[in-house]
């Protein structure tokens, strides 16, 4: 069993959608990374959250500590959007991290 | 200021053989991670370097090594590579150790083995 599950997989999108990605995890955390990795391999860190909900531009990333969930919403999806986002639970009893298989999502113009 | 830079970028070795990848953090930065990312495991946890003393591994055999010297730069090296060792490592450097600090994560080294 995964610590880290992410939903969807893949998933295809119209320019303009709305877009959520879903992590559920099953270990304690100190902390939740959402990363973003484009063709290539490039890995950008978007968000760590510990609690409550964190903004940044059209990307916003909530985080449910009791229901060990979080949540990353795109606003106004863009093709530049389009890139696989992985969920990262750093574990609190050691600095670890356990990984979602990541979530692949396209844009269409 | 610079980012996380990995060298070599791409890397071909032989079954048997060793390999050492390198990667030097972002200025100021003490830790560095170690990641390993294949297609079908995804991305995998090596082990964290903070103040050239090793403060975390992951679950993977004793082949995988690593070392961080003074000015923080860290080095992994995979002894008698397999063919499963064909993988994206990936290093990220934080500020300090501890989960709260954000990663920030180098362009990665491809390693293929043949």
């Amino acid at each position: 069993k995964n610590e880290v599950e992410q939903s969807p997989q893949n998933l295809t999108a119209q320019e303009g959608e709305f877009i959520t990605i879903n992590c559920s995890y099953s270990v304690g955390i100190s902390a939740l990374h959402w990363l973003q990795q484009h063709p290539g391999g490039g890995i950008v860190s978007l968000f760590m959250l510990s609690s409550g909900k964190k903004k940044h531009g059209r990307l916003i990333a909530t985080i449910n500590i009791q229901e060990k969930h979080s949540s990353l919403h795109i606003t106004a999806s863009h093709p530049r959007d389009s890139a696989v986002y992985i969920c990262a639970a750093a574990s609190n009893t050691g600095n670890q991290f356990y990984f979602g298989t990541g979530t692949s999502l396209t844009v269409i113009p | 200021k610079a980012g996380v830079t990995q060298t070599p970028r791409y890397l071909i070795k032989t079954r048997g053989q060793q390999v050492t990848l390198s990667c030097s953090p972002i200025s100021g930065h003490r830790s560095v991670s170690w990641y390993q990312q294949t297609p079908g495991q995804g991305l995998q946890f090596l082990f964290e370097y903070f103040s050239e003393t090793q403060r975390n591994k992951g679950n993977f055999p004793g082949r995988f090594s690593g070392r961080q010297f003074s000015n923080s730069r860290s080095e992994m090296n995979v002894s008698t590579l397999e063919l499963g060792d064909s993988a994206l490592y990936l290093c990220a450097s934080s500020l300090a150790t501890g989960e709260v600090y954000e990663q920030y994560f180098g362009p990665g080294t491809r390693l293929t083995v043949t």
